[in-house]
C-alpha cells in the first residue's frame, strides 16, 4: 500500500516564476492538506482540499492556489515566486473528518 | 521543549535513557493532539495521538501526557535508541473535529540527539 507520494522531490526556480507541485494521497484517503516548512521551523498550514474544493485556508497570499482532482490527487501552485517561498512543501492526506495526517516526503523548493 | 525563540530547542540523551520532550500548546479549545517525528530529508511520521478527554496514552516505548490546566503536552520515550534521533513536533487540532473545519497547527519542534 503506497503512502502519500509527492513529485518532484527537488525543484529550483527563479524569482517571478510559477511552480506546480503534485501529490497523490494514501489509498483510501479523500482529504489533502498542504503545508510549508521553512528551515528549522514546524510545518505551516496552507490549505486543505476535500471533494475538489478548498475547505480551509491558512495565512498565505493568493499566489498560493491548489486543486484537487476526482481521484483525490492534488496540486499546489505558486505564482510570482519570491525568495521567501524557498521551503519544503509537504502534502498530507487523511480520511474526511479524521485529524491524523499522513505526510509525504515533501518537495524541496529553492527560489534563486 | 517548545519555545517562541528562533533557535530549535534541543535535547541530548544517552542511549538507554528515557527522554521527555515538552510542548506548550496555544488554544484551550483544542481537542486533539498529536506527536510527529521528522528525520532529515523526510516528512513527519506519526508517533502517537491523544484526545482532550484523556490525560495519558501509551504506545510502544512512548507515552503522551496531557495537562489541559496549563496547556502542556509531553512525549516520553523509554530506553531511547540512536534511531530515535530526529526532530519531534507536537501539533494541535484547532477546529471542529469530525467535520471538515479542522486543521493541525504545529509547534516549532525539538531536536533529540541520542548519544551511543
Amino acid at each position: 500500500d503506497a503512502g502519500v507520494t509527492q513529485s518532484p522531490t527537488h525543484l529550483i526556480k527563479t524569482r517571478g516564476q510559477q511552480v506546480t507541485l503534485r501529490c497523490s494521497p494514501k489509498s483510501g484517503h479523500d482529504t489533502v492538506s498542504w503545508y510549508q516548512q521553512a528551515l528549522g521551523q514546524g510545518p505551516q498550514f496552507i490549505f486543505q482540499y476535500y471533494e475538489e474544493e478548498e475547505r480551509q485556508r491558512g495565512n498565505f497570499p493568493d499566489r498560493f492556489s491548489g486543486h484537487q482532482f476526482p481521484n483525490y490527487s492534488s496540486e499546489l501552485n505558486v505564482n510570482a515566486l519570491l525568495l521567501g517561498d524557498s521551503a519544503l512543501y509537504l502534502c498530507a492526506s487523511s480520511p474526511q473528518g479524521r485529524e491524523k495526517l499522513f505526510f509525504g516526503s515533501g518537495t524541496q523548493l529553492s527560489v534563486l | 521543549g517548545e519555545s517562541v525563540g528562533l533557535h530549535l530547542p534541543t535535547l541530548s540523551v544517552q542511549e538507554g535513557d528515557n527522554s521527555i520532550i515538552n510542548c506548550a500548546y496555544s488554544n484551550s479549545a483544542s481537542d486533539y493532539f498529536i506527536w510527529y517525528k521528522q528525520e532529515s530529508g523526510k516528512g513527519p511520521q506519526f508517533i502517537i495521538d491523544i484526545r482532550s478527554n484523556m490525560d495519558k496514552r501509551q504506545g510502544q516505548r512512548v507515552t503522551v501526557l496531557l495537562n489541559k490546566t496549563v496547556k502542556h503536552l509531553s512525549l516520553q520515550i523509554a530506553a531511547t535508541q540512536p534511531g530515535d534521533s530526529a526532530v519531534y513536533f507536537c501539533a494541535e487540532n484547532i477546529g471542529e473535529s469530525g467535520g471538515s473545519n479542522y486543521k493541525l497547527t504545529f509547534g516549532k519542534g525539538t531536536l533529540l540527539t541520542v548519544n551511543p
